[in-house]
């Protein structure tokens, strides 16, 4: 198993521009989420998702849209990117949906906004 | 708010000594507990896990010691290789959810 895949691995957009962060999963989990993490900050939730169909907002979900057409596939999409979305993002996710488990994290995507 | 800090931000450990990091949680709901390290440039990895039904755990080189009294969590490190050195982090979470909240991580700096 590949485990959790993100792409891209780095981004410099322009404030207004939009783009859409990648992520994958082939280990069949329910569970997918994003996180943003920034310096001298533990880990923050932006957006997560129980199952294929079904997303809800975590702590800081302004700005950011996500959508689960599928299991394996959970992309986050800036809508138009300001400076303070500058931030390393990590996509995670878990076997089981509805209970405290373990989460996997991909190796995450770095994001400059100029 | 609920939180998970870290009493200390960066520890340095000699090569060959053992390591303890310390986590305190807040939220006495909270029912599971997950120690990440986290290498520069890479995304955190899992490294062991606790339910709140035991008060120890053992890996290979790891422990996990839970204190559900005064709400403590601490990760030990036996033998500390160069290795081993990266950002730790503590998460808890806790019900019908698989939401975590991650502490923000102590440096571990191991000395040859």
């Amino acid at each position: 198993n590949a485990g959790v895949t993100q792409t891209p691995k780095f981004q410099v957009l322009k404030t207004g521009q939009s783009m859409t962060l990648q992520c994958a999963q082939d280990m069949n989990h329910e569970y997918m989420s994003w996180y943003r993490q920034d310096p001298g900050m533990g880990l923050r939730l932006i957006h997560y998702s129980v199952g294929a169909g079904i997303t809800d907002q975590g702590e800081v979900p302004n700005g950011y849209n996500v959508s689960r057409s599928t299991t394996e596939d959970f992309p986050l999409r800036l809508l138009s990117a300001a400076p303070s979305q500058t931030s390393v993002y990590f996509c995670a996710s878990s076997l089981i949906s509805g209970t405290a488990d373990t989460q996997y994290f991909g190796p995450g995507t770095r994001l400059t906004v100029l | 708010g609920e939180s998970v800090g870290l009493h200390l931000p960066t520890l340095s450990v000699q090569e060959g000594d053992n390591s303890i990091i310390n986590c305190a949680y807040s939220n006495s709901a909270s029912d599971y507990f997950i120690w990440y390290k986290q290498e520069s440039g890479k995304g955190p990895q899992f490294i062991i896990d606790i339910r709140s039904n035991m008060d120890k755990r053992q890996g290979q080189r790891v422990t996990v010691l839970l204190n559900k009294t005064v709400k403590h969590l601490s990760l030990q490190i036996a033998a500390t290789q160069p290795g081993d050195s990266a950002v730790y982090f503590c998460a808890e979470g806790g019900g019908a959810t698989n939401k975590l909240i991650f502490g923000t991580g102590t440096l571990l700096a191991v000395q040859p």
